[in-house]
């Protein structure tokens, strides 16, 4: 199984700071990284596939970076409604899909 | 606009077996260039791949849960499946289905259902 290894767990942030999130796996995966946002009690949202194409719905602010085994989220100016945790995910080997175990991304 | 959404018993005991659906509204689930999953999330903590299945069958398991999972899809009814047998506290979870689509060759989760509490207790 291909682990991937997000850090930091959790992050403390203020409005307009800029964040950068990073996502590692255990073996060469391409760009073929996915990020995914998840607030309480929803299920998570598609932000990124492919580690840099956004998804319509996500605002310029975000962007994905990375190829190979290390990847990064950025978040240029963090906005009230980005408070959430974010998950990368391997779209590279399966069975099985593996998740990263999340980045908690709270207001400072 | 696609739409998922899971269905069944929010309580089951140990042992027994766990039976979601999944119904797809708003697009086919006869399509070639999707996979349908299953994922699940205990309280807390992150999410785990329970395993996927394609409208021409085949299906795909997430080897630690491999010997209890079914998947199974009904496209009379544009909805997909999930037994778990043998239940026991530890697959006390929300569990979500989602949309996996492959494009260009790269795969990921677009569409995702709300999530339904399975708990798991006597």
């Amino acid at each position: 199984d291909i682990q991937m290894t997000q850090s930091p767990s959790s992050l403390s942030a203020s409005v307009g700071d800029r964040v950068t999130l990073t996502c590692r796996s255990s073996q060469s995966i391409s760009t073929y990284l996915n990020w995914y946002q998840q607030k309480p009690g929803k299920a998570p949202k598609l932000l990124i596939y492919a580690a840099s194409s956004l998804q319509s719905w996500v605002p310029s602010r975000f962007s994905g970076s990375g190829s190979g085994t290390e990847f990064t989220l950025t978040i240029s100016s963090l906005q009230p409604e980005d408070f959430a945790i974010y998950y990368c995910q391997q779209g590279y080997s399966a069975p099985p899909v593996t998740f990263g175990q999340g980045t908690r991304l709270e207001i400072k | 606009q696609v739409q998922l959404q899971e269905s069944g018993p929010g309580l089951i005991k140990p042992s027994q077996t766990l039976s979601l659906s999944c119904t797809v509204s708003g697009g086919s689930i006869n399509s070639g260039h999707y996979y349908w999953t299953w994922i699940r999330q205990p309280a807390g903590k992150g999410l785990e791949w329970i395993g996927r299945i394609h409208t021409s069958g085949s299906t795909n398991y997430n080897p630690s849960l491999k010997s209890r999972v079914t998947l199974s899809i009904d496209t009379s009814k544009n909805q997909f499946s999930l037994k778990l047998s043998s239940v026991t506290a530890a697959d006390t979870a929300v569990y979500y289905c989602a949309r996996e689509a492959v494009v260009g060759g790269w795969y990921y989760f677009d569409y995702w259902g709300q999530g339904t509490l399975v708990t798991v207790s006597s």
